[in-house]
């Protein structure tokens, strides 16, 4: 069974360049959930896709968007990057659309660089 | 809103040690709780979880109760281990869809 899979690992970018960070979901799993991890910090979502629609978002602005596949990968972009989107960017997949208990899977992570 | 305040670390332990790290949550209801570990240059792994009160999930020798009363969730383990060194975070969720976490306590665990 595959893991949660993210790339590129790394990125160096700078002010107002757009960035497209990918991931495949693991096995079996229909549901991609994006977090921005800051230095020191929690995760933080960003939003959740399932089954191609975007199922939830958080506190982000428009400038992140996303898209899942049919075959369930996902994409992260956004546009106009600031200084303060330099963070670790993680993947989730899970099961389902959601309940008690639905657990996420985490991806090894994008450490993105805004320069 | 729903929130997850951990304790403040680094917390640093001699191997065999007994280790606590507190957890509280404030919601509107009964979320789901987690427990992920995030060893260095990695992601988030699961740790254990419980998804009602009085709930206990056990995992590689970690335990966390279900508190309903005092809003807790806190992490135990009897012994520690050097391998046990990471960053610790709690987590809630009510439908599976958003995780809120908390901003994590890093442990080290010292020969």
């Amino acid at each position: 069974e595959t893991g949660v899979t993210q790339s590129p690992t790394h990125l160096i970018k700078t002010r107002g360049q757009q960035v497209t960070l990918r991931c495949s979901s693991q096995s079996g799993h229909n549901t991609v959930s994006w977090y921005q991890q800051a230095l020191g910090q929690g995760p933080q979502f960003i939003f959740q896709y399932y089954r191609e629609e975007e199922n939830g978002r958080g506190n982000f602005p428009p400038r992140f968007s996303g898209l899942q596949f049919p075959n369930y990968s996902s994409e992260l972009n956004v546009n106009a990057l600031e200084l303060d989107d330099s963070a670790l960017y993680l993947c989730a997949s899970s099961l389902g659309a959601g309940g008690p208990g639905e657990t996420q899977y985490f991806g090894p992570g994008t450490r993105l660089l805004v320069l | 809103g729903d929130s997850v305040t951990q304790m403040e670390g680094p917390v640093t332990l001699s191997e065999e040690a007994c280790l606590t790290i507190n957890c509280t949550y404030t919601a509107t209801g009964y979320p789901s709780l987690f427990w992920y570990v995030q060893y260095p240059g990695e992601g988030l792994q699961l740790l254990l979880k419980a998804t009602k009160a009085d709930d206990k999930g056990s995992n590689k020798g970690f335990e966390a109760t279900y508190r309903k009363e005092t809003t807790s969730f806190h992490l135990e383990k009897g012994s520690v281990q050097v391998s046990d060194s990471a960053v610790y975070f709690c987590a809630l969720t009510f439908t599976g869809n958003q995780f809120y976490f908390g901003t994590g306590t890093s442990l080290t665990v010292i020969p």
